[in-house]
């Protein structure tokens, strides 16, 4: 059963536009949702993160959005940059730190 | 920083070898984590340590081990490797406590293959 479904699996994005990453969970245990960032050859790194009792987190081009009773919570790059190019992961912690991750984008931006 | 070091990047083994992957992490993080990350199926736990000596298995702990001796120190065991385990390990690490264990630490990856 998988608790985070991520789509798309892939998203192509001119530069300078809006990349938009999209997660659902089942889960109302979940407390705590991360977004991470990996390069290819490294691994995943935190990027930016959100708590169910907040609907939006802004850290400098990157927004998370959430809607708690729908379940869902989205990842927007503004002003996408070729060096956004990554695959991005989100994620949702259920307990004692334990995370269970949706299938990963793969974003690329195109110059 | 965090460090989180996989000995190993690059590994190939045949079918039926005992594989050892090792991790250590050295910012006195009390949990540890081992991923499998395959195309298309995202981040799966394999096994998750609290503290030393202890283990919880995750969403896929067939054919795999651990082993927590050290503190720093989380070990991924291949008993009897298979095809099927041709993947990329991620071994991470985190806090404990409420608001403390927010964010995983990632190596950078074991690629192992089976052959």
């Amino acid at each position: 059963q998988q608790q985070v479904k991520q789509s798309p699996q892939s998203l192509i994005v001119q530069k300078g536009g809006i990349s938009i990453i999209n997660c659902a969970y089942e889960n109302t245990a979940f407390d705590y949702f991360p977004w991470y960032q990996q390069f290819p050859g490294k691994g995943p790194a935190l990027l930016i993160a959100i708590r169910p009792d907040v609907s939006e987190k802004k850290e400098g081009r990157f927004t998370i959005s959430f809607n708690k009773s729908a379940k869902q919570f989205s990842l927007h790059i503004m002003d996408s940059q070729p060096g956004d190019s990554a695959t991005y992961f989100c994620a949702a912690r259920r307990a004692a730190g334990k995370s269970t991750f949706g299938d990963g984008t793969t974003l690329t931006v195109k110059p | 920083d965090v460090k989180v070091t996989q000995s190993s990047r690059y590994l190939v083994k045949r079918t039926g070898e005992k594989v050892f992957l090792e991790c250590v992490q050295d910012m006195d993080h009390e949990n540890m984590f081992w991923y499998r990350q395959d195309p298309g199926l995202g981040l799966r736990l394999i096994y998750f340590s609290y503290d030393v000596k202890m283990k919880e298995k995750g969403d896929i702990p067939e054919g795999y081990s651990v082993s927590r001796e050290k503190k720093e120190r989380f070990s991924l065991i291949l008993e009897s490797a298979s095809t099927n385990q041709t993947s990329m390990y991620l071994c991470a690490s985190s806090l404990r406590g409420a608001g403390q264990g927010d964010t995983i630490y990632f190596g950078e990856g074991s690629w192992l293959t089976v052959v």
